[in-house]
């Protein structure tokens, strides 16, 4: 069992170029999530999916697209890339919604943006 | 607005026992998370906590006390491996999760 897998686990990028992350989960759930990790704060929901072929904005959306064509697969995508953008990005999944449900995150991609 | 609040960083000793504190007003709650994550890796889940009380797993102990919101893990017996970030986390109302920024705690020999 892979759990969850990202790709690329590094990137380096010149501003204004795109890139797409690929996240995939072999577990069959329902729910997926892209975070972002910046040194002294804390996670920050970027897009998330309640399903496939859902998706809705997060804490942080701005600059970023995704799309979930198949349950297993959420991908994030960046269409001009910016400096800001730098940062360490995760791909989680949970079985569905509720609050007790734990989130099985993927191993990171760190994004550098020049 | 939401807050989590805890220590940017703590230090212990190898084989003692440390409290990691969270404190957080949130629009609701839905139950608290504490995670940990080693450098350059992934978080992993430690406890969950929704009803009021200790939750204990083994070296590791949660703490939720609703009225005061406020949460805190217990490491006994610390080891060099314990040696990592520990975030807490709340499902608010809409079951979004709040994260705190983390706590780094380093275990000296």
């Amino acid at each position: 069992n892979a759990g969850v897998t990202q790709t690329p686990k590094f990137r380096v990028l010149k501003t204004g170029q795109s890139m797409t992350l690929l996240c995939a989960q072999d577990m069959n759930h329902e729910y997926m999530y892209w975070y972002r990790q910046d040194p002294g704060m804390g996670l920050r929901l970027i897009h998330y999916s309640v399903g496939e072929g859902t998706t809705a904005k997060g804490e942080v959306p701005d600059g970023y697209n995704v799309s979930r064509l198949k349950k297993q697969n959420f991908l994030l995508g960046l269409e001009s890339a910016a400096p800001s953008q730098t940062s360490v990005y995760f791909c989680a999944s949970t079985k569905d919604g509720s609050g007790a449900n734990v989130l099985t995150f993927g191993a990171g991609s760190r994004l550098t943006v020049l | 607005g939401q807050n989590i609040d805890q220590p940017t960083e703590m230090t212990a000793t190898e084989g003692a026992i440390v409290q990691i504190n969270c404190t957080y007003q949130t629009s609701g709650f839905n139950g608290l998370f504490w995670y940990q994550q080693h450098a350059g890796e992934a978080p992993t889940f430690l406890s969950y906590n929704v009803l009021d009380g200790l939750e204990e797993k083994g070296r590791f102990s949660s703490f939720l006390s609703r009225s005061k919101g406020y949460s805190y893990l217990l490491l006994k017996e610390l080891q060099m491996k314990d040696s990592a970030s520990y975030l807490c986390a709340v499902s608010d109302s809409n079951y979004q999760l709040i994260w705190g920024a983390g706590t780094k705690l380093i275990i000296k020999p």
